[in-house]
């Protein structure tokens, strides 16, 4: 169990359009979905936590009017890239809290976003 | 939530055990510490967390110390398979609103 899907995989757009991605936990129920955006050899970098039903909850330094957030149920979050830019260029991951072994994290595989 | 300090890099040769330790000094009673694992080009996959007992699953074992300043991951019998960067978290307990910050890792090759 705990299964967390991430759709696209990967994504190619133009500068200044909107790219949604779409994390979903496939066999349990997340309260709680986190994003992160990861650039090439660094580290994964938290962007915002997602509550079901309730406004996302931003980092310091990450844009919300840039990054909308959207959990409108207890398996599915959205992370829309709005008039994305060659600089969006990144590796972005959800994870969702929940399933077993006790409400523990687990990470979705990931959505590659390149800009032109 | 405390940092963790890992080492940048190790090896282990295929079939030993590989030993990745972490630094938490600063952490409190009520954190957790969580090791994750990233293989290249893929999401973080869980891999064990505890209080302060050491914990086993069928991937790995975690032993943390009497203080808890400081733990270890072990991974019995190491495979190619297990090449990765290896991160350990401190974070609230499991179901908290705890977030996960990642730190660099510690980037494990398996060699033959």
């Amino acid at each position: 169990g705990a299964v967390v899907s991430q759709h696209p995989s990967r994504v190619i757009c133009k500068s200044g359009t909107s790219v949604k991605i779409e994390c979903r936990s496939l066999d349990f129920q997340a309260t709680t979905m986190f994003w992160y955006r990861q650039f090439p050899k660094q580290s994964l970098m938290l962007m915002a936590t997602s509550n079901e039903g309730s406004k996302a909850t931003y980092e310091q330094g990450v844009e919300k009017d840039k990054f909308l957030i959207n959990h409108a149920s207890l398996t599915l979050s959205t992370l829309t890239v709005t008039s994305a830019h060659p600089e969006d260029s990144s590796f972005y991951i959800c994870s969702a809290r929940g399933g077993f072994p006790t409400d523990t994290q687990y990470f979705g595989p990931g959505t590659r976003l390149t800009v032109l | 939530d405390a940092k963790t300090t890992q080492p940048p890099s190790m090896d282990c040769a295929e079939g030993r055990a590989a030993n990745l330790p972490c630094n938490h000094s600063t952490i409190s009673g009520n954190e957790y510490v969580y090791w994750y694992r990233q293989i290249h080009s893929q999401g973080p996959q869980y891999i064990i967390h505890g209080l302060k007992n050491n914990e086993t699953n069928e991937m790995a074992s975690l032993i943390i110390t009497e203080d808890r300043k400081s733990s270890t991951l072990i991974l019995p019998h190491a495979t190619l398979r297990d090449t990765a960067v290896y991160y350990c978290i401190v974070s609230g307990r499991p179901g908290n609103t705890g977030k996960l910050i990642f730190g660099q890792g510690t980037t494990l090759q398996v060699k033959p």
